[in-house]
């Protein structure tokens, strides 16, 4: 089955700077890469997605990139602000309805940003 | 998107009963999906939940344990039966929009058995 990693574990960064998380996945039939936000106490937030036909997307202080030959994709996130502070995880799905739609997650970054 | 909703949103319950969540779609949707995410943990999916037909257990979950029903294409609920302390986790439902890959999450209902 799929496996996708993710680094860093946790990540701190001061206002206004950037912050990059990456995953890596093994199963090459994988083509819909979403990313979620988890604040405390609340469930997963879509806050961008990319498909294996796109190598980058991006929404404003957001964006994706998608290297299909090396299996991996990142996470941009510019001009950092405290609401930025929370889990973000990556997944990795074969999409379609034959293979389930399932979603395999990564560990997950817990990202701090810092006044 | 969808704005999905779950009850209860937090419970403590004992060891050995057992816990029904609800979870509510604005839409109909085809797929849902549950999942159980341990204190400080990523998402493992429980299950897979199609309206009319059994739901789909990932490896490591049964039926037995973790019921599931889909009586429409707007509702489902979960039920953790026989309740141990290593039950408590926070449980997640989800549902599959658009080209029914991307998922969007509910609030989850936090568990504590004691």
């Amino acid at each position: 089955g799929e496996n996708v990693e993710q680094h860093p574990s946790t990540l701190s960064v001061q206002e206004g700077d950037s912050a990059v998380i990456k995953c890596t996945y093994s199963d090459s039939a994988s083509n819909y890469f979403p990313w979620y936000k988890q604040e405390l106490g609340k469930g997963p937030q879509l806050i961008i997605d990319i498909r294996s036909n796109v190598g980058e997307k991006k929404d404003q202080r957001i964006a994706v990139t998608l290297n299909k030959t090396a299996k991996h994709f990142s996470l941009h996130i510019t001009e950092t602000q405290p609401e930025d502070s929370a889990v973000y995880f990556c997944a990795a799905s074969p999409g379609g309805r034959a293979a389930g739609n399932k979603l395999t997650f990564g560990g997950g970054t817990r990202v701090l940003v810092k006044p | 998107s969808a704005v999905i909703s779950q009850k209860p949103s937090r419970d403590i319950c004992q060891r050995g009963t057992s816990l029904t969540i609800q979870c509510q779609v604005d839409s109909q949707v085809t797929m849902m999906f549950w999942y159980r995410q341990q204190p400080g943990q990523s998402l493992t999916l429980i299950a897979t939940a199609n309206q009319g037909s059994e739901a789909t257990y990932e490896s490591g979950f049964v039926i037995d344990k973790f019921p599931i029903s889909r009586p429409n294409l707007t509702f489902s609920t979960l039920t953790v039966s026989n309740m141990s302390p290593e039950d408590s986790s926070i449980y997640l439902c989800s549902a599959g929009l658009g080209r029914a890959d991307t998922q969007y999450f509910g609030p989850g209902t936090r568990l504590t058995v004691l």
